[in-house]
């Protein structure tokens, strides 16, 4: 069974810092990774999809890599923000076409202004 | 973007209820939808996958004679929480999944509160 796991659960450091959160899976055959935002109360808010067979993933500040051998991932923020505050999931798709998700815990940020 | 809307945002009801979720992909045709639930600093979980004109697949420890789930349309599925009690009080949320892309598209999540 898919286990996934977050570092660290929570996070607080001054704007302006590049911060990296890292994501652990035990079962190394997946689809695809995805990390997402989730606002207090709110949904979730996709960032970026990395497919099994890519390496990372860039958007804006952020660039996700995928190590699929060792079962790890990281998300990279650059120059962060005081909007960029909430809890970031990592999931992933262990089968291709209907196969839900798996996801860590989160890790929850607070980006001090 | 790909838009999933949940209705309604927030139920409260009494212990022995039923209460119906919506879950509607807004500008694109979903042939598969799933259903979370979120319990209060826990990660989502899955609880069962919804496919278009036939039966949901739950997933272990999800029983599926107390959670129903229809799937009548491409654009829309339904979670009815029947019976429900307090320990069913979670966020329950859905997404539907873009067949392009296969990126998983979420909707704001239903919070529900039984007394």
């Amino acid at each position: 069974k898919q286990e996934v796991t977050q570092i660290p659960a929570a996070l607080s450091v001054p704007e302006g810092e590049n911060l990296v959160l890292n994501c652990s899976f035990t079962d190394s055959a997946i689809y695809n990774l995805q990390w997402f935002r989730q606002d207090p109360g709110k949904g979730l808010t996709s960032l970026l999809l990395i497919q099994s067979s890519q390496r990372e993933q860039t958007s804006g500040r952020l660039n996700a890599s995928l190590d699929k051998s060792s079962g790890r991932s990281t998300l990279y923020i650059a120059a962060s923000q005081p909007g960029d505050s909430a809890t970031y999931l990592c999931a992933v798709r262990s089968g291709g076409g209907a196969d839900g998700l798996t996801f860590g815990k989160g890790t929850h940020l607070i980006i001090q202004p | 973007g790909a838009v999933v809307s949940q209705h309604p945002s927030r139920v409260i009801c009494k212990s022995g209820t039923s209460v119906k979720i919506e879950c509607r992909s807004l500008d694109f045709q979903a042939t598969t939808m799933f259903w979370y639930r979120q319990f209060p600093k826990q990660s989502l979980m899955l609880m069962a996958t919804s496919n278009e004109g036939s039966k949901a697949t739950y997933e272990q420890g999800v029983e599926k004679d107390k959670f129903l789930i229809n799937h009548a349309s491409l654009t829309l599925s339904t979670l009815t929480v029947t019976s429900a009690h307090p320990e069913d009080s979670s966020f329950y949320i859905c997404s539907a999944s873009v067949p392009a892309t296969e990126t998983q598209y979420f909707g704001p999540g239903t919070r529900l509160l039984v007394l």
